[in-house]
C-alpha cells in the first residue's frame, strides 16, 4: 500500500486542462522533491517532471508540476489523444528510508 | 543511444533463486546511480533497490531487504540483482533504472528506464 495517494483516474476532452493531484505526508513530499513519471499503455515509465517542476529536455511545457506543503500535482493543458496514460508521482520517504511511488493515475482522453 | 537492456526473468519456484542482469550502453556507467524498479501485473510501480556509482552506498526497499543483493560492475557496464528466497508477491516486471545523479539518495530522479524482464513466481 504506497503512502502516496492519488485519484485512480482523470480525464478530460482534447485541449482541455487535467489536473493530478498526489498527497504525503510530512516524511515524505512535506520533505522531499517530487517528480512525476508518465507510463504509456506496454511501455516502460518516462521521466515527466522532477524537483518538482523542472521539465527534462524534450518535455513539452504542457507538462507542469507544482507542490505545496505535503501535496504535489501535476498538470496537463492542451490535452492530446497521446497524452493518454498512467501517470505516477514519487518521492524518498524519511520513514521508510527509500522511495515511494504514488498509486497511479489513468488520464483519458475522451 | 542510452540504452538499458534487461535479462535473466523467467518461470521460478517459491522459494527459489533468479539474478537479473542490466546491460547499459550509451553513457559512462559509473557516473551515475542505478536502481531496480518493479511492477506486478496490472499494478503500480515498487522501488525494489539502488546503488551508488562506486557501490558505495545502496538500499533496499524493506519488502526485499535481506533476500535481494543488489551490484555492479563498472567496468563491463552492467547492473545486477540476486534475488533469493522468491515468493509470490516477488512477482514482477523488474525495469533497470539510470538516476540523474551519482549517488543513491534522497533526491533520486529515475531519467532512464529499461524495457523489464518478467518474473514469474509459481509451483
Amino acid at each position: 500500500q504506497s503512502v502516496l495517494t492519488q485519484p485512480p483516474s482523470a480525464s478530460g476532452t482534447p485541449g482541455q486542462r487535467v489536473t493530478i493531484s498526489c498527497s504525503g505526508s510530512s516524511s515524505n513530499i512535506g520533505s522531499h522533491s517530487v517528480c512525476w513519471y508518465q507510463q504509456l499503455p506496454g511501455t516502460a515509465p518516462k521521466l515527466l517532471i522532477y524537483r518538482n517542476y523542472q521539465r527534462p529536455s524534450g518535455v513539452p511545457d504542457r507538462f507542469s508540476g507544482s507542490k505545496s506543503g505535503t501535496s504535489a500535482s501535476l498538470a496537463v493543458s492542451g490535452l492530446r489523444s497521446e497524452d493518454e496514460a498512467d501517470y505516477y508521482c514519487a518521492a524518498w520517504d524519511d520513514s521508510l528510508s527509500g522511495y515511494v511511488f504514488g498509486t497511479g493515475t489513468k488520464v483519458t482522453v475522451l | 543511444e542510452v540504452q538499458l537492456v534487461e535479462s535473466g526473468g523467467g518461470l521460478v519456484q517459491p522459494g527459489r533463486s533468479l539474478r537479473l542482469s542490466c546491460a547499459a550502453s550509451g553513457f559512462t556507467f559509473d557516473d551515475y546511480a542505478m536502481h531496480w524498479v518493479r511492477q506486478a501485473p496490472g499494478k503500480g510501480l515498487e522501488w525494489v533497490s539502488g546503488i551508488s556509482w562506486n557501490s558505495g552506498n545502496i538500499g533496499y526497499a524493506d519488502s526485499v531487504k535481506g533476500r535481494f543483493t543488489i551490484s555492479r560492475d563498472n567496468a563491463k557496464n552492467f547492473l545486477y540483482v540476486q534475488m533469493n528466497s522468491l515468493r509470490a508477491e516477488d512477482m514482477a516486471l523488474y525495469y533497470c533504472v539510470k538516476d540523474i545523479g551519482l549517488w543513491w539518495d534522497k533526491r533520486g530522479t529515475f531519467d532512464i528506464w529499461g524495457q523489464g524482464t518478467m518474473v514469474t513466481v509459481s509451483s
